[in-house]
């Protein structure tokens, strides 16, 4: 069964820093996310990626993120400036399209943050 | 009010019970509900689709009340493995985002 993968499972970086998550989507899957998870909290949207843009955005991806589909596999999260704050785990999902919008997740990274 | 709303629980059953959980959204013009299922400290993994009506799938009942803007998973028979956190999850259209609720935890036990 084709499945989402991330890299890596967990990062620790020190306050400051630039860390970029990675992640395969599903082949024929034409829609990509990521979301976060602070330990104890609810699954937060971050972003949604179809077509080479951004369809949509929350509030908490604000100018310190990025994202960036380099070639026709990989699906990259950047955050430019890590803060305490963003330690988390951080899932990368797809779906195939938008009426039925079934998503699917990857097994996420641990982002530690010094 | 939350966009999603779930009761946290922790809900202990015994093995082969019935459990139900509910699950309230804010937003009238959503379009889509799901059920996700989340392990400990792993991804969100999808367990059920609710389009319509409701949907059932083996032991795994899901309803939705568009009227009342409620959803309901009912799972009889639970077994051990069932134990998990199980999350209300709705998308609104536009972006396809989905918005989450916290979850109701379920453990069964022996």
């Amino acid at each position: 069964e084709p499945e989402v993968t991330q890299t890596p499972s967990h990062q620790v970086t020190q306050m400051g820093q630039e860390v970029i998550l990675r992640c395969v989507p599903i082949s024929n899957h034409l829609y990509f996310y990521w979301y976060r998870q602070i330990l104890g909290q609810k699954v937060e949207f971050l972003v949604s990626f179809y077509n080479n843009e951004i369809s949509e955005k929350s509030e908490i991806f604000d100018d310190q993120f990025s994202v960036e589909r380099p070639d026709g596999s990989n699906f990259t999260l950047k955050i430019r400036s890590t803060k305490l704050e963003d330690s988390a785990m951080y899932f990368c999902a797809s779906s195939v399209g938008l009426a039925r919008n079934e998503q699917f997740f990857g097994p996420g990274t641990r982002l530690t943050v010094l | 009010r939350k966009e999603v709303e779930q009761d946290p629980g922790p809900f202990n059953v015994p093995e082969g019970a019935t459990v139900a959980f509910n699950c309230t959204y804010s937003n009238s013009a959503s379009q889509s509900f799901f059920w996700y299922r989340q392990d400990c400290r792993k991804e969100p993994k999808l367990l059920m689709s609710v389009y319509s009506s409701g949907n059932e799938d083996g032991r795994f009942t899901a309803q939705l009340n568009r009227a009342s803007q409620y959803i309901s998973l009912l799972i009889r028979d639970s077994k051990l493995s069932d134990s998990a956190t199980y999350l209300c999850v709705v998308y609104a259209g536009g972006g396809n985002k989905l918005t989450f609720g916290t979850g109701t935890q379920l453990k069964v036990e022996l």
